[in-house]
């Protein structure tokens, strides 16, 4: 399986604290994505990085990917309470072959 | 103005019934999918449309049957359910040339 994994499981942190989750994933990829889930909700997609980047930022989101050490981490700084949600990595890991979700990690920011 | 959007979004049905989830979605994209993700959150892609034309076929039983009308629409029949197709299914589209995916609300499938 080319499932990748998030660590950790699950997370608890205070609010205006700063989250930061891993995935780890198997082969070579094209590309890397975050997303995130509410719950009952569908995904919504954060960021993507690409295999030759290193580094990306989206707002108070910041996404590091390591080809060598096959990984990538997710950093949430100055979390809130509406940050709360599952994070799922997903790896596209060439042309048309469909994003490989992992398991997600939990975050809860309590307030 | 919902971007991806899906009917109904709970379905509770006995075993053995057959059953379909509708799919829209208003953005323009080209390729659409089915997703399921089970009560561990695992996440995992079924089916594969690009432009009406099926591109991805994972190993889903054949009880499970996609059809794209058009581009715009991706449904689910699902025929004589069993007790582990219970799961959330998702739809989701993504645009021409890009990885990103936009994914609807999802519909809760409980079979009994």
């Amino acid at each position: 399986s080319q499932q990748g994994e998030e660590d950790p499981q699950a997370l608890s942190i205070q609010e205006g604290e700063n989250a930061t989750m891993n995935c780890s994933y198997k082969t070579s990829i094209n590309n890397l994505q975050w997303y995130r889930q509410n719950s009952g909700r569908g995904l919504v997609h954060l960021i993507l990085i690409r295999s030759n980047e290193r580094e990306k930022h989206s707002g108070r989101l910041r996404v590091t990917l390591d080809t060598s050490k096959k990984s990538s981490s997710l950093l949430i700084t100055a979390s809130r309470a509406a940050d709360t949600a599952s994070y799922f990595c997903a790896q596209t890991y060439s042309g048309n072959t469909p994003l490989v979700f992992g398991k997600g990690t939990r975050l809860s920011v309590i307030a | 103005d919902t971007a991806v959007s899906q009917t109904p979004k709970y379905l509770v049905t006995q075993m053995g019934n057959d059953k379909s989830i509708k799919c829209e979605q208003n953005l323009g994209h080209d390729t659409m999918y089915w997703y399921k993700q089970d009560s561990k959150k695992f996440l995992k892609i079924m089916f594969s449309y690009n432009n009406k034309e099926l591109i991805i076929n994972e190993t889903v039983p054949n009880r499970f049957s996609p059809k794209s009308p058009d581009k715009a629409h991706l449904n689910l029949h699902i025929n004589s359910l069993e007790l582990g197709d219970s799961a959330v299914y998702f739809c989701a589209s993504s645009p021409a040339g890009h990885y990103e995916q936009y994914f609807g609300p999802g519909t809760r499938l409980t079979v009994t």
